[in-house]
């Protein structure tokens, strides 16, 4: 079974400096895609960032650049240059690449943006 | 402007009625999903469905119900079994079973009381 984990609950940032929000995986799949989904107070998810299990190189968004170190398991999102607009909770999912599909999410970390 | 809709945002109920929310795509995606999130939480699956006609239980699939007659059209039934249904419903599509991303919906927030 699929498993995310994100350990900071809340992270305060400055605005204009850069944040690294935490997430560990565990799948015994050796094919599979990880996500990260920002979620403003309106609730909608915003797809932000995707890495492929066999991606060479991590991914990278404009601002959003995912740090994937596959040995370890982790999928950490960095936000370089904070804006108040960021302020939201983020979501470190993953797909299965077999079966349904769908994603598998970890409980959230709330980003807040200090002036 | 393709997307996805999700009516209405909020929907308050009597504890012991069914109620459905919809979610309609015109995005002319294969699969969508229905996916419940409580507060502080992240999201779980109810039911997805790859294909017209066919859909499957997720992780969290008592007390609810769905059907796909229609490739844009995705209905969930919260049922009265369902025991605690309060809860945030956020219905996603995705293009092909084959392609990574998957788009949501504004989501519709259900109070039952």
């Amino acid at each position: 079974a699929q498993k995310i984990t994100q350990t900071q609950p809340g992270m305060f940032v400055q605005e204009k400096e850069a944040v690294t929000l935490d997430c560990t995986y565990d799948t015994s799949d050796p094919s599979y895609g990880l996500f990260w989904y920002k979620q403003p107070s309106s609730g909608e998810m915003i797809f932000l960032i995707y890495q492929g299990s066999y991606d060479q190189q991590n991914a990278t968004e404009g601002r959003y650049s995912l740090n994937f170190q596959k040995a370890r398991k982790s999928a950490n999102l960095v936000i370089s240059a904070s804006q108040l607009g960021d302020s939201a909770m983020y979501f470190c999912a993953m797909r299965e690449n077999t079966g349904r599909r769908a994603l598998t999410f970890g409980s959230g970390t709330r980003l807040q943006v200090q002036p | 402007d393709g997307g996805i809709t999700q009516s209405p945002k909020y929907l308050f109920r009597k504890e012991g009625q069914n109620v459905t929310l919809s979610c309609e795509q015109n995005l002319n995606h294969d699969a969508m999903y229905w996916y419940r999130q409580d507060p502080g939480q992240g999201l779980r699956l109810i039911y997805y469905s790859q294909i017209v006609n066919d859909f499957q239980k997720g992780d969290i699939a008592e007390g609810y119900s769905v059907s796909r007659e229609k490739k844009e059209s995705f209905p969930l039934t919260v049922t009265s079994a369902q025991k605690n249904p309060t809860a945030f419903y956020l219905c996603a599509s995705r293009w092909k079973v084959s392609s990574y991303e998957q788009y949501f919906g504004p989501g519709t927030r259900l109070t039952v009381t």
